[in-house]
Order: structure tokens, then sequence, then C-alpha cells
């Protein structure tokens, strides 16, 4: 079974560019959440969408959203970026993620560098 | 804000060392607590999900504990070998509908086994 999926794995943008990001989840998977890792920061919580809704998003600017497709694959999208926005951007897929002991898969990440 | 507290940051032991590591939450609206281990230039991967107080789990040399009232969980590695090294990270997943699909990460503990 394959994991969870993220491309692309390196981007290099300029501040003011828009940039996005593809997950493809375990196949069977149908929630799918993004978080953002800074140097000195933990793994912060953007947003989580299931089955096409975003049920839940974390405290980032509106220059951060997403989206998910009928076949649960999702993409975030960044606006008018800031070099303050480099980071490691991972994606996690869980079956529901309202199970009380269900865990994320995460894929490998997209770390965005922004000049 | 909810806080989500690892110790201690980083931890460096001999190889057939035990160690242990602490994560403290928030003792109200508990949910659930994960625990990743994330090694360097892979995803981060779950080695438990738990949710009762007072549950323990074992995984091989790593187990762990949750205290839910006094909000802390501890993880353990019994005889520590190199390939342990990595960062291990808690997650805090709250009850209610703002914290629905949520993890709240703490720091993470950096564990360097040397041979």
């Amino acid at each position: 079974k394959a994991g969870v999926t993220q491309t692309p794995r390196y981007l290099i943008k300029t501040r003011g560019q828009q940039v996005t990001l593809s997950c493809s989840p375990i196949s069977g998977h149908r929630s799918v959440s993004w978080y953002q890792q800074t140097p000195g920061q933990g793994l912060q919580f953007l947003f989580e969408y299931f089955s096409e809704t975003q049920r839940n998003k974390g405290n980032f600017p509106g220059r951060f959203s997403g989206r998910q497709f009928s076949n649960s694959r999702s993409e975030m999208n960044v606006s008018t970026l800031e070099l303050g926005d480099s980071a490691l951007y991972l994606c996690a897929s869980s079956l529901v993620a309202g199970v009380t002991n269900e865990k994320l898969f995460f894929g490998s990440g997209t770390q965005l560098s922004v000049l | 804000i909810l806080n989500v507290e690892q110790s201690p940051q980083s931890l460096h032991v001999q190889e057939g060392d035990s160690t242990n590591f602490t994560c403290s939450f928030p003792s109200s609206n508990f949910y659930a607590l994960h625990w990743y281990r994330w090694e360097t230039a892979k995803s981060p991967e779950a080695l438990f999900v738990m949710t009762l107080n007072g549950d323990e789990k074992k995984k091989g040399r790593i187990s762990a504990t949750l205290n839910t009232k006094e909000g802390y969980s501890y993880l353990y590695i019994k005889g520590s070998q190199p390939e342990d090294s990595a960062t291990y990270l808690c997650a805090f997943k709250g009850a209610g509908g703002t914290s629905y699909g949520k993890l709240t990460f703490g720091q993470g503990t950096i564990l360097t086994v040397h041979p």
C-alpha cells in the first residue's frame, strides 16, 4: 500500500509569488490535514479536510488556503508569499480522524524556501 | 492558547542506557495523546495513541504511560540503540468542535544515542 505522497519535495519561490502544494493520501483515507514546521516551532496545524469539506482551520492568515478533491487528494495554496512562509509543510492522512485512537500517517513533506 | 510542553529539549545517551521523556498537556478537554517518532530525512511515524487515564502502551523497547488527570505522559526507551536516535513528538487531541481533526504538537525531544 502506497504511503502519503507529497509533491513537490522542494520548492523555491520569491516574495509575492503564490505556491500550490499537493498531497495524495493513503488509498481509502478520507481525512487530510496539513501542518507547518518552522525552525524553533513545533508542528503547527494549518487545516483539515474530510470528504471535500474543511472541518477545522488553524491560526494562519487567509493567504493560506486549501481544498480536497473527490478522490481525497488535497492541495494547499499560499498566496503573496512572505519570507516567514519558508518552512517544511507536512501533510497527514487518516481514515476518518474522528475515531479516538486513530493515528496520522505523514508524508515526507514539501520544503518551501521563499527568497 | 493550548500548551503542550516536552522535556527535555534534547538528550544524549550512550548505547544501552534507558531513558525517558515527558509530555505535559492540558488536563481538561482531553480526547487523546499521540506519540510520534521523527527520524532525520523521514516522515513522522506514529508510536502510540493513548486515550484512557492510566493507559500503558508498549512497542518493543519503547513504552508510554498516560495520566490525564494531571496532564502528563511519559515515554520510556529501554536499552537505547543508535537507531533510536530521532525526534520524539507528543501531540494532544482535544475534545469538542474547535479541536476537530487537529493535533497540537509539542516542540519535541531530540534523542541522540551514541555507540
